[in-house]
């Protein structure tokens, strides 16, 4: 059974641009959640989706945005990205996730110059 | 909301060495209560849960024990190996009405020298 993928895996942005992710869940899994991952900060939730509907949303600004599509697979797009949003991004699938069993992605390494 | 103290890192321990993480969590209500493990290059995996008091989490040589009455739940291991050389969240989880809450604590790396 093929894991959750993310890509792209690595990428350089510069300030001022907007960057898109891509998560991919394992097949199945209808919620899909992201995750922002800093030395600083450590693991900040973003958001998650079910059924393409966003159920919660974390602490961030607009410019972070997500959506699902009806095959499960989602996006997430940072539009004027600044220096602090160079992280690692997590994408994590589940098929009952309120059970806190969570299926995590490589991750999709963002540095912003 | 949910909120998680881990023991800072890192932790560099021997080979053979026993390993404890502390992990104290506030939460509203019983939460079910999670160790993750991130190896390096890769995402986090789960590596085991209790969703009750007194449950004990058991995975790959490593245990923790739902303590309702010091909130805690500790991570250990008698005997690390190198392959164990990761870093270790601890995460409550606080379930209900269709949704949840899983807060990642920040981290612990964990170093294993032969």
């Amino acid at each position: 059974k093929a894991g959750v993928t993310q890509t792209p895996r690595y990428l350089i942005k510069t300030r001022g641009q907007q960057v898109t992710l891509s998560c991919s869940p394992i097949s199945g899994h209808r919620s899909v959640s992201w995750y922002q991952q800093t030395p600083g900060q450590g693991l900040q939730f973003l958001f998650e989706y079910f059924s393409e509907t966003q159920r919660n949303k974390g602490n961030f600004p607009g410019r972070f945005s997500g959506r699902q599509f009806s095959n499960s697979r989602s996006e997430m797009n940072v539009s004027t990205l600044e220096l602090g949003d160079s992280a690692l991004y997590l994408c994590a699938s589940s098929l009952f996730p309120a059970t806190g069993e969570l299926f995590f992605g490589e991750g999709s390494r963002l540095t912003v110059l | 909301g949910n909120s998680v103290t881990q023991m800072e890192g890192p932790v560099t321990l021997s080979e053979e060495a026993f390993l404890t993480i502390n992990c104290t969590y506030t939460a509203t209500g019983y939460p079910s209560l999670f160790w993750y493990v991130q190896y390096p290059g890769e995402g986090l995996q789960l590596l085991l849960k209790a969703t009750k008091a007194d449950d004990k989490g058991s995975n790959k040589g490593f245990e923790a024990t739902y303590r309702k009455e010091t909130t805690s739940f500790h991570l250990e291991k008698g005997s690390v190996q190198v392959s164990d050389s990761a870093v270790y969240f601890c995460a409550p989880c606080r379930s209900g009405a269709g949704s949840y809450q899983l807060t990642f604590g920040k981290g612990t790396k964990l170093s294993v020298i032969p």
